[in-house]
């Protein structure tokens, strides 16, 4: 089956500096690639997510990058701001989303003001 | 928030007692999907259903249950023969096999002692 990995565990930048988390897959039939914010006390929620056949995708401040030969995909905040702080997942799966996801570790990400 | 319900917030139970635990949802979603979230274990799946009266098992399904008589209900039975039943219980909701997001609920947290 697929095994997510996640990286960095915990992450703390300043305040308008830029945050990157890295995930690798180990199924190469994956072909989309969602990213999941889950603030304390909340419940998780989609923030961006990325298929197999575009290398980047980009929502304000939010950023997926994909490399399928590595297996590996990244999320990029820029410009952060207190309220970027929270946990977030990756997750991978086969035919666009229709079968499970399965989850990385999740990364705790404190923006220091 | 809303949307997808879940019942209790908060569960207590003695060990080797069963225990149900609720999800509902009013959006009209075929699938629906329960999770359980350890802290450093990120979500992993228990249990899925794509339609009703179908289900399939996800990476951790022993010792858990379900059912899906209705398409707004899938409800997670917690059986004694679940080692480690301590957890946070997430149920999620996606709309049908053309959309990629997934709508979680609030949560249940479950302890047994």
């Amino acid at each position: 089956g697929e095994n997510v990995e996640q990286h960095p565990s915990t992450l703390s930048v300043q305040e308008g500096d830029s945050a990157v988390i890295k995930c690798t897959y180990s199924d190469s039939a994956s072909n989309y690639f969602p990213w999941y914010k889950q603030e304390l006390g909340k419940r998780p929620q989609l923030i961006i997510d990325i298929r197999s056949n575009v290398g980047e995708k980009k929502d304000q401040r939010i950023a997926v990058t994909l490399n399928k030969t590595a297996k590996h995909f990244s999320l990029h905040i820029t410009e952060t701001q207190p309220e970027d702080s929270a946990v977030y997942f990756c997750a991978a799966s086969r035919n666009f989303g229709n079968e499970k996801l399965t989850f990385g570790t999740g990364t705790r990400l404190t923006i220091i003001p | 928030d809303g949307g997808i319900t879940q019942s209790p917030k908060y569960l207590f139970r003695k060990e080797g007692q069963n225990v149900t635990l609720s999800c509902e949802q009013n959006l009209n979603h075929d699938a629906m999907y329960w999770y359980r979230q350890d802290p450093g274990q990120g979500l992993r799946l228990i249990y899925y259903s794509q339609i009703v009266n179908d289900f399939q098992k996800g990476d951790i399904a022993e010792g858990y249950s379900v059912s899906r008589e209705k398409k707004e209900s899938f409800p997670l039975t917690v059986t004694s023969a679940q080692k480690n039943p301590t957890a946070f219980y997430l149920c999620a909701s996606r709309l049908n096999r053309l959309s990629y997001e997934q709508y979680f609920g609030p949560g249940t947290r479950l302890t047994v002692t």
